[in-house]
């Protein structure tokens, strides 16, 4: 079966520029997660979705960042007026989400932005 | 704030030998524990987790012990092999919110042959 896969692989931006990532998650998985990895650094909570609803959007570095999830499928994170420091990769992941449990997550690849 | 933290940045261990990572954290409702291995331009992948009410945990080479007194785990590898070598990141969660997950900062494990 398919994994987790995110478009596209890799961005390069220009400053100020909106970028949309793109995230499809494990068919049947209804936890999503969204996570920024800077550069020698670890990975960082953005926001994460149960369904279509996004019940803690704490991670979200500043008001440029915004995520949606449909269908309870695919998911889009968009950065508005990229800023340079906003280059990192972004990693996408799902779980099953039956009950009161942490499940593993499966992430896809990643989306390496490059903010110039 | 670091939640979960995992203080060596980088280990390295000759292949055979016993591979020791560890992770500390700070919440004490966290009562759920996972690590995941990195290799290069891939995800994450689930590797071992371990529940509060357990202090060790074992699958194959792989053993996940936990002191929770000490608000500390750890990972031991044995044998370590060569393909091990990644970036190893502990995880944590509390079951009053168990869908947000706290990822430390990883180590970066080399297995010298």
């Amino acid at each position: 079966g398919a994994g987790v896969s995110q478009s596209p692989s890799n961005k390069v931006t220009e400053k100020g520029k909106d970028v949309e990532l793109r995230c499809d998650p494990i068919s049947g998985h209804t936890a999503l997660y969204w996570y920024r990895q800077r550069l020698g650094q670890g990975l960082e909570f953005l926001i994460y979705f149960q369904g279509n609803s996004a019940p803690d959007k704490s991670g979200l570095p500043s008001d440029r960042f915004s995520a949606e999830r449909t269908g309870e499928s695919v998911s889009t994170l968009t950065i508005q007026r990229t800023q340079q420091e906003d280059s990192a990769v972004y990693l996408c992941a799902s779980s099953l989400d039956w009950g009161h449990k942490t499940y593993e997550q499966y992430f896809g690849p990643g989306t390496r932005l490059t903010v110039t | 704030d670091q939640q979960v933290k995992q203080n060596s940045p980088s280990l390295s261990v000759q292949e055979g030998r016993i591979s020791i990572l560890n992770c500390d954290y700070t919440n004490s409702m966290f009562d759920y524990f996972l690590w995941y291995k990195k290799y290069p331009a891939e995800g994450p992948t689930f590797l071992i987790s371990i529940s509060s009410i357990k202090d060790k945990n074992e699958d194959g080479r792989f053993t996940v012990f936990l002191n929770k007194s000490a608000k500390h785990l750890s990972l031991h590898i044995v044998p370590s092999q060569p393909g091990d070598s990644a970036v190893y990141f502990c995880a944590a969660s509390a079951s009053t919110s168990y869908d947000k997950v706290i990822f430390g900062p990883g180590t970066s494990l080399s297995v010298i042959p």
